[in-house]
């Protein structure tokens, strides 16, 4: 099984819905991130948090909420989505030596 | 702040040759990482290497490389005996000991050609 995974892995939405993504780990890590890629470009940091009391903005974080409810669990939930949201998500975790281990991704598409 | 850059949009090596990927960085930090991720059609990131900037030893992963010039801040990957499997993005990307943020280039596509 995946250590962090990603549901949905898909999504269409419509302009103004809200929409929950969700994101799981079983590798135990307290550190968790949502990042954002567009096409042909890297990763750009959304959220992270340290800890379940612990939620920090990144640097694209306007249009964006996170919720976690557990050590294991980080959701990311767009409250009114634009088209200007579509792109690929992922969730991360981090280990005691800075490395980032990445979930499959979430496509999503605004209409 | 961090930047990452990487100047290669594209990359092409033959089957079994060798490649070098490009990423040169800037960051105020005296503490920090760097790594390089894979990202093949299936969207997934794979991390191919990491590397400690307080170590001058050049990190390995069996095929994968790379060449650490931490005064030129530069962090190139080399792949040997590239293989088809190889083909994907490759991003480099970095971040401070503090880990707030992981830092990434724009992006290589490396093709391989059999």
């Amino acid at each position: 099984d995946a250590d962090v995974t990603q549901t949905p892995r898909n999504r269409i939405t419509k302009t103004g819905k809200r929409i929950m993504l969700e994101c799981s780990q079983t590798k135990g890590h307290d550190r968790m991130y949502w990042y954002r890629q567009d096409p042909g470009l890297g990763l750009r940091l959304i959220y992270y948090s340290f800890d379940v009391k612990d939620i920090n903005k990144g640097e694209i974080s306007d249009g964006y909420s996170v919720s976690r409810q557990a050590q294991a669990k980080f959701s990311l939930s767009l409250e009114s989505a634009i088209p200007n949201q579509t792109a690929l998500y992922f969730c991360a975790t981090r280990d005691r030596k800075e490395t980032q281990y990445f979930g499959p991704g979430t496509r999503l598409l605004v209409l | 702040a961090q930047t990452v850059t990487q100047s290669q949009p594209e990359m092409s090596v033959q089957e079994a040759e060798t490649v070098t990927l490009s990423c040169t960085y800037d960051t105020s930090e005296s503490d920090y990482y760097l790594f390089w991720y894979k990202q093949p059609p299936s969207r997934q990131m794979i991390l191919v290497i990491r590397q400690e900037a307080y170590k001058q030893q050049n990190a390995t992963e069996n095929r994968f490389s790379v060449n650490f010039q931490k005064a030129a801040k530069s962090f190139s990957l080399k792949i040997s005996d590239s293989q088809l499997g190889d083909a994907a993005m490759y991003f480099c990307a970095c971040i401070n000991n503090a880990g707030n943020m992981l830092t990434f280039g724009g992006g290589t596509r490396l093709m391989v050609k059999p």
